[in-house]
């Protein structure tokens, strides 16, 4: 079946601290990525994406990892400031327009 | 920065009535959803819509759901006898590219009591 899950449901890191945060998808089919962040009360907001083809991809003070032999993707936050704390979800699109998501961690960042 | 934008906020109904949340994507896109969080849990797919169609749809989206784009703007999702276990965050999205670069919006929360 088709199952995106984290590996970690809470995360508690110092402000200034690097943070990472797991993912764990099932479907070989999936050939692009996404990090959603959720701030309590808001939608999904987009952070980074990642196509197959890749296996890292960098933002600003986000960086993506994709190990497509382990189905495992990774979401590493430089200099973990408290405005990061928030629900992190990964999603994966198997085909079509549907995204398939993660349960999400929970990021609090201790100052 | 454009932004997809849901109304109301929050919708408190009762049970066995007809609840209709509106979307306005955004201006360009192509392609529209519809997906659902209860509380505390994951992120789920409803239903997508592309050309005036359903494209996909989940086995959640079952026959008392329904979605319009009833003119150039807005796109709705109507649950025809709403129960208990609707109560969820609704999300709106839209999207350019089939499946590429969506845009969320902030959500209706629906409470049915």
């Amino acid at each position: 079946g088709e199952s995106v899950g984290l590996h970690l449901p809470t995360l508690s890191v110092q402000e200034g601290d690097n943070s990472i945060i797991n993912c764990a998808y099932s479907n070989s089919a999936s050939d692009y990525f996404i990090w959603y962040k959720q701030e309590s009360g808001k939608g999904p907001q987009f952070i980074i994406d990642i196509r197959s083809n890749m296996d890292k991809r960098q933002g600003q003070r986000v960086t993506v990892l994709l190990n497509k032999t382990v189905k495992h993707l990774s979401l590493q936050i430089a200099a973990t400031q408290p405005g990061d704390s928030a629900v992190y979800f990964c999603a994966e699109n198997p085909q079509g327009g549907k995204l398939i998501f993660g349960q999400g961690t929970e990021l609090s960042v201790k100052p | 920065e454009p932004e997809v934008t849901q109304t109301p906020s929050h919708q408190v109904t009762q049970m066995g009535q007809e609840v209709i949340l509106r979307c306005v994507p955004i201006s360009n896109h192509l392609y529209f959803y519809w997906y659902r969080q209860i509380l505390g849990q994951k992120v789920e797919f409803l239903v997508s819509f592309y050309n005036n169609e359903i494209s996909e749809k989940s086995e959640i989206f079952d026959d008392q759901f329904s979605v319009e784009r009833p003119d150039g703007s807005n796109f709705t999702l109507k649950i025809r006898s709403t129960k208990l276990e609707d109560s969820a965050m609704y999300f709106c999205a839209s999207s350019e590219v089939m499946g590429r670069g969506y845009t969320f919006g902030s959500g209706t929360r629906l409470t049915v009591v």
